[in-house]
């Protein structure tokens, strides 16, 4: 079946803009995650959601951060006055349920100018 | 603040020999250990999951957990120029969240 798709699958945008990021999990999948990984490092985790709801959002670096998954399904990843420090590549994750293994989108590269 | 530990790399196998991984971590209640292996400009890919104490093996591959010492690692018998990649170590706790918290990851260099 599809895995986790994300869109777009780079972004070039300018200090201060708006960026909205998309992931679409497996079908049935309840849990989504968002992780963001910078070059030669692991993924940091951002936020998690179990159905629609945020259940832990502690890895979000700031209040310009912010995440919806209103259906409990489709997830966007919104970002507010962007800046340099904000260039990485954004990671979604589903799993079946929370506790349960996690696949990974093919990710966003986000590139802020 | 939970910690997960991998050695940089690069780590440099000939093909055909065992390449050994290792990871630790500093939450002793942690419950679920995974490896991903990343290739360049790729995502992560799940290659092994492991829960309890002992060996879990799959095909070339080989997980190690002990959790009195904190550490797991990764055994891949004979090695290809294929697994060349970055392998990634993660950890996840369920009752402190229930997000993966990542090593660095290991460089591994595969030569023919």
């Amino acid at each position: 079946g599809a895995g986790v798709s994300q869109t777009p699958s780079n972004k070039v945008t300018e200090k201060g803009k708006y960026v909205e990021l998309r992931c679409d999990p497996i079908s049935g999948h309840t849990a989504l995650y968002w992780y963001r990984q910078s070059l030669g490092q692991g993924p940091e985790f951002l936020i998690y959601f179990q159905g629609t709801g945020a259940a832990d959002d502690s890895g979000l670096p700031n209040d310009r951060f912010f995440a919806v998954r209103p259906e409990g399904s489709v997830s966007t990843l919104k970002i507010q006055r962007t800046e340099r420090g904000d260039s990485a590549v954004y990671l979604c994750a589903s799993s079946l349920n929370i506790q349960e293994t996690q696949y990974f989108g093919p990710g966003t590269r986000l590139l802020v100018l | 603040q939970k910690e997960v530990e991998q050695n940089s790399g690069p780590l440099s196998v000939p093909e055909g020999a065992i390449a050994s991984l290792n990871c630790t971590y500093s939450d002793r209640v942690s419950q679920s250990f995974f490896w991903y292996r990343q290739y360049s400009g790729k995502s992560p890919e799940l290659i092994m999951s492991i829960y309890s104490n002992g060996d879990k093996e799959d095909g070339r591959f080989t997980a190690q957990l002990n959790k009195a010492s904190q550490y797991v690692s990764l055994l891949i018998r004979d090695s290809q120029p294929s697994d060349s990649a970055t392998y990634l170590c993660a950890v996840l706790t369920y009752n402190a969240g229930n997000m993966l918290t990542f090593g660095g990851g290991t460089r591994l260099m595969v030569k023919p």
